[in-house]
C-alpha cells in the first residue's frame, strides 16, 4: 500500500499570501488529521476530517481552514500568512481516529513564511 | 502543568545499553501512542497500545493505565535509533491527539 503523501515539501511564502496544503491518505482510511510542528509549541492538532466532515478542531484561527474530498484527500489552507505559520505541517491518516487505530503521517510540508 | 510529559527531555547513550523513556498523561485515555521523528522530519508511529506491553524488535513498550504511566524501551540500542521518540494521546473518542515534548536520543557508536 503506498504511504501518505503530501505536496508541496517545502513552500516559502511572504506575510499576507496564503496557501494551500495537499494530503492524500492511504487506501482506504476515512479520517485525516493535520498537525502543525514548530520549535517552540512543539506537535499541535489543527483538525480532523471524517466522511468529508470536520470532526475535530484544534485551539488555531479561523485563518486555518480545511476540507475533505469524497476520495478521503484533504486539504488545509491558511489564509494572510503570518511569521508564525512558519512550521512543518503534517497529516496523519487512519480508519476511523487516532484513539482507536494506528495513525499514520505523511513526510509534512515544511512551509516558511518570510 | 502539560497533559502530557515526557522524560528526559535529552538522552544521550553507548551503542548496546539500554534505554528508557517515561511518559506521563493527566487525561483519560483509551490508547496511548509512541512516535519517533527523525531529522528530515517524517513520523513513524512505533506503537498503539492500551494496556500491558508492546514488542516489536528491541522496542518494548509499556503502559499502565491506572497510575497514567507508560515507558518505552529500547534494548542494544544503535546509532540508527538516534531520533525523537514522542508520546501522543487523545484525550477522547475522536481523531485528535495531545503530543509529549519528545524526548531527543542521541546514540554514540
Amino acid at each position: 500500500k503506498a504511504g501518505v503523501t503530501q505536496t508541496p515539501r517545502y513552500l516559502i511564502k511572504t506575510r499576507g499570501q496564503q496557501v494551500t496544503l495537499s494530503c492524500s491518505p492511504i487506501s482506504g482510511h476515512r479520517s485525516v488529521s493535520w498537525y502543525q510542528q514548530t520549535p517552540g509549541q512543539g506537535l499541535q492538532f489543527l483538525f480532523e476530517y471524517f466522511s468529508e466532515t470536520q470532526r475535530n478542531k484544534g485551539n488555531f484561527p479561523g485563518r486555518f481552514s480545511g476540507r475533505q474530498f469524497s476520495n478521503s484527500r484533504s486539504e488545509m489552507n491558511v489564509s494572510t500568512l503570518e511569521l508564525g505559520d512558519s512550521a512543518l505541517y503534517l497529516c496523519a491518516s487512519s480508519l476511523v481516529g487516532s484513539s482507536s487505530y494506528e495513525q499514520y503521517f505523511g513526510p509534512g510540508t515544511r512551509l516558511t513564511v518570510t | 502543568k502539560n497533559e502530557v510529559e515526557q522524560s528526559p527531555q535529552n538522552l544521550t547513550a553507548q551503542e548496546g545499553e539500554f534505554i528508557t523513556i517515561n511518559c506521563s498523561y493527566s487525561v483519560g485515555i483509551s490508547a496511548l501512542h509512541w512516535l519517533q521523528q527523525h531529522p528530515g522530519g517524517g513520523i513513524v508511529s512505533l506503537f498503539m497500545l492500551s494496556s500491558g506491553k508492546k514488542k516489536h524488535g528491541r522496542l518494548i513498550a509499556t503502559i499502565n493505565i491506572q497510575e497514567k504511566h507508560s515507558s518505552l524501551h529500547i534494548t542494544a540500542s544503535h546509532p540508527r535509533d538516534s531520533a525523537v521518540y514522542i508520546c501522543a494521546v487523545p484525550p477522547g473518542s475522536q481523531g485528535n491527539l495531545i503530543f509529549g515534548k519528545g524526548t531527543k536520543l542521541s546514540v554514540k557508536p
